[in-house]
């Protein structure tokens, strides 16, 4: 497809279940995001993934949320043991180069998956 | 560290009416400063973004916005809206001591009445 996607669009968990969250960037685009947002607010920045490198994750909550880009395309955002305050929508977003460089290149959002923890 | 506040959460307006919708940031250096919007069932998308150059930007959809440093600001303005801009608009800075993050003002939700 010519855009992000991410699947699955909607997924409820049980708090203490580990969950899968899925993106498919453009393709080529070497820069992808994650994004948490919140009900009401805007995204909140998780982590950054130049191709296959992981840059900065310093905007992950707490050690149970793990994000992996292996072979530089597809990205995976993984939340181990549910709470309820991960409630929220999970966005990703790709960008054609090199973000770190200038920072000025579009974003491309998928239209991302929102997670109800019980 | 960078914030960034829009201080319109809601906004309603009658079609043909004029709009600004505020954008403040903290950060004093230099800056790139975008607006994102979400459409109704629709992606975020950007709708425009300045980095360097004239201060007044011009974006999709007849918007424009206006980067004045001394204020701090990057307003977003439509001189006669339509019912087609309903939406959530988003104002997004870097962070300042990241290249990586952004810096997101909580939105604005735009109703145009018919």
């Amino acid at each position: 497809g010519a855009g992000v996607s991410q699947s699955p669009r909607y997924k409820v968990a049980k708090r203490g279940q580990d969950v899968a969250l899925r993106c498919d960037p453009i393709s080529g685009h070497v820069s992808l995001f994650w994004y948490q947002q919140a009900l009401g607010q805007g995204p909140e920045f998780l982590t950054y993934f130049q191709n296959e490198a992981q840059l900065d994750k310093s905007g992950l909550p707490s050690d149970r949320f793990f994000a992996e880009r292996p072979e530089g395309s597809v990205s995976t955002l993984k939340i181990q043991r549910t709470q309820q305050e991960d409630s929220a929508v999970y966005l990703c977003a790709s960008s054609p180069g090199d973000w770190s460089l200038s920072g000025t290149d579009t974003q491309y959002f998928g239209p991302g998956t929102r997670l109800t923890v019980l | 560290a960078q914030s960034v506040s829009q201080h319109n959460h809601h906004v309603i307006l009658s079609e043909a009416a004029s709009l600004e919708l505020g954008c403040n940031y903290s950060y004093g250096g230099t800056v790139n400063l975008f607006w994102y919007v979400q459409y109704p069932g629709q992606h975020l998308q950007l709708l425009l973004k300045y980095f360097s150059g004239d201060p007044l930007v011009k974006g999709i959809k007849g918007f424009e916005a206006e980067f004045i440093k001394s204020k701090f600001s990057f307003n977003l303005r439509k001189p006669s809206v339509q019912w087609s801009d309903t939406a959530e608009y988003f104002c997004a800075v870097p962070r300042g001591d990241s290249n990586y993050q952004l810096i997101w003002g909580a939105g604005t939700k735009l109703i145009i009445k018919p």
